[in-house]
């Protein structure tokens, strides 16, 4: 079964700093990847994902993240944090095919930003 | 952008109630949907998967016959908590696949389920 671990449940960088949220996936092949941002109370938005073009995928709100596969590793990354940044940010992975897929969370990563 | 709703966006009830939850996906056809559940401070665990037309697919471990979910209509998905307990309070949270990239899925705002 596919699984991401997301290595720290929270982080805290001041405003203007370097923000990198770290996620590891497990499979054999690889799959698409996901990160999801969710305010409070809210749902969840796409920030980016990854399905096989370009490695470096660009996102909404200046959030990339760089899939390696040699690592197993998609990590989320964003120049220069912004107090708004401040939220619940989640992996996620599915399978490949060509119809809905499933989607398995990472436990989350709280994302502080100080001012 | 496509969008998925949910109704009520929070509910409080008694213990031993029933609670229906609608998520609905306001300008384009869903033929399956997916429900989560997240408890506090946690991350968010697949429920069920609901198919249009057909009987939904559970998640091993979750009760069947206590989620009950009915997906009567391209738009329309239901999730019918029946007998409430305290240790049903959550947040559960519905999703769509995009049609045109079926790998991406749009979220509903979730619903807050408080049983007393």
């Amino acid at each position: 079964a596919q699984s991401v671990t997301q290595l720290g449940s929270h982080v805290s960088v001041s405003e203007g700093a370097l923000v990198l949220l770290r996620c590891n996936y497990s499979s054999s092949v690889p799959p698409y990847l996901f990160w999801y941002v969710q305010y409070p109370n809210q749902g969840l938005q796409l920030l980016l994902k990854y399905t096989s073009a370009a490695t470096l995928v660009k996102g909404i709100n200046g959030f990339e993240a760089e899939f390696k596969k040699s690592e197993t590793s998609f990590h989320l990354t964003k120049p220069s944090a912004h107090m708004s940044d401040a939220a619940e940010y989640f992996c996620a992975v599915s399978d490949r095919g060509g119809s809905a897929r499933q989607l398995t969370f990472g436990s989350g990563t709280q994302l502080t930003v100080l001012p | 952008g496509a969008v998925v709703s949910q109704h009520p966006s929070w509910v409080i009830c008694k213990s031993g109630t029933s609670v229906k939850i609608e998520c609905r996906s306001l300008d384009f056809q869903a033929t399956t949907m997916f429900w989560y559940r997240q408890f506090p401070k946690q991350s968010l665990m697949l429920m069920a998967t609901s198919n249009e037309g057909s009987k939904a697919t559970y998640e091993q471990g979750v009760e069947k016959d206590k989620f009950l979910i009915n997906h009567a209509s391209l738009t329309l998905s239901t999730l019918t908590v029946t007998s409430a307990h305290p240790e049903d309070s959550s947040f559960y949270i519905c999703s769509a696949p995009n049609r045109e990239a079926y790998n991406e899925q749009f979220f509903g705002p979730g619903t807050r389920l408080t049983v007393l």
